[in-house]
C-alpha cells in the first residue's frame, strides 16, 4: 500500500491564481479530512469527509472547496490564493467506525507559498 | 472550539529521563488522541485513549484521561534522542471532526 500520497510537495503561486492539491489513499477509508499547519499554530481542520459525495467544513474552511466524488481521492481546491494561505497542507485518512474518526494516517503534505 | 492546548509548548530534557506533556479540552469527547511529528513530516499515531478508558499504556508511553477536569497527559518514559519531535493532542467528539492543539516541542538531548 502507498498510504495517504499528496502532490504536488512544493508549490508557488500568485495572489488570485487557483490550484488543486491532490490527496489519494488507497487503504479503502472513508474519512478524510485536509488540515493546515501554520508556526505556532498546531493542525487546523479546513474540510472533511465522511464518505465519497458527502463533505463538510471544518475550522478554517473559508478561501477552499473540496469535492468526494470517490472513495480514494479528497482534492482540495484554492479558488484565489492568498498571502494568508502560505502554510503546510496535510491530507489524511481514518478507516470508518461509529463514533470516529479514529487513527488518522497522515499524508506527507504540500509546502504551499503564496506571492 | 474544542481545541485541545497542550502544556507546555516546549520541553527539554536528558536522555533517560521522562517527558511529561499534558492537554486540555473544552467539551465533552468520544476519544483523544496523541500523534508525534518529525521535523518537515506528517503525523504520526501514538496512542488513543477513549472517554470511558482512564489509562493506557504502548511500549514506553503512557496516557491518562480525566474527564472530569478535561485533560489528558502523555508520559515517555526512558526518552532517547530519537523521541525528539512535536506532540499533539487531538479530540474527536461526535460531531466527525478531530480537532489539533498546538503541539509540544520535544528536544532529548543525548
Amino acid at each position: 500500500n502507498a498510504g495517504v500520497t499528496q502532490t504536488p510537495k512544493f508549490q508557488v503561486l500568485k495572489t488570485g491564481q487557483s490550484m488543486t492539491l491532490q490527496c489519494a489513499q488507497d487503504m479503502n477509508h472513508e474519512y478524510m479530512s485536509w488540515y493546515r499547519q501554520d508556526p505556532g499554530m498546531g493542525l487546523r481542520l479546513i474540510h472533511y469527509s465522511v464518505g465519497a459525495g458527502i463533505t463538510d467544513q471544518g475550522e478554517v474552511p473559508n478561501g477552499y472547496n473540496v469535492s468526494r466524488s470517490t472513495t480514494e481521492d479528497f482534492p482540495l481546491r484554492l479558488l484565489s490564493a492568498a498571502p494568508s494561505q502560505t502554510s503546510v497542507y496535510f491530507c489524511a485518512s481514518s478507516p470508518p467506525s461509529a463514533g470516529g474518526p479514529y487513527e488518522q494516517y497522515f499524508g506527507p503534505g504540500t509546502r504551499l507559498t503564496v506571492t | 472550539s474544542q481545541q485541545g492546548e497542550e502544556d507546555p509548548q516546549a520541553l527539554s530534557i536528558q536522555e533517560g529521563e521522562n517527558a511529561t506533556m499534558n492537554c486540555s479540552y473544552k467539551t465533552s469527547i468520544n476519544n483523544l488522541q496523541w500523534y508525534r511529528q518529525n521535523s518537515g513530516r506528517g503525523l504520526v499515531h501514538l496512542i488513543l485513549i477513549r472517554s470511558n478508558e482512564r489509562e493506557k499504556h504502548s511500549g514506553r508511553l503512557r496516557v491518562t484521561l480525566d474527564t472530569s477536569k478535561k485533560s489528558s497527559s502523555l508520559l515517555i518514559t526512558a526518552s532517547r534522542a530519537a523521541d525528539t519531535a512535536s506532540y499533539f493532542c487531538a479530540t474527536n467528539n461526535q460531531g466527525g471532526k478531530l480537532i489539533f492543539g498546538q503541539g509540544t516541542e520535544l528536544s532529548v538531548k543525548p
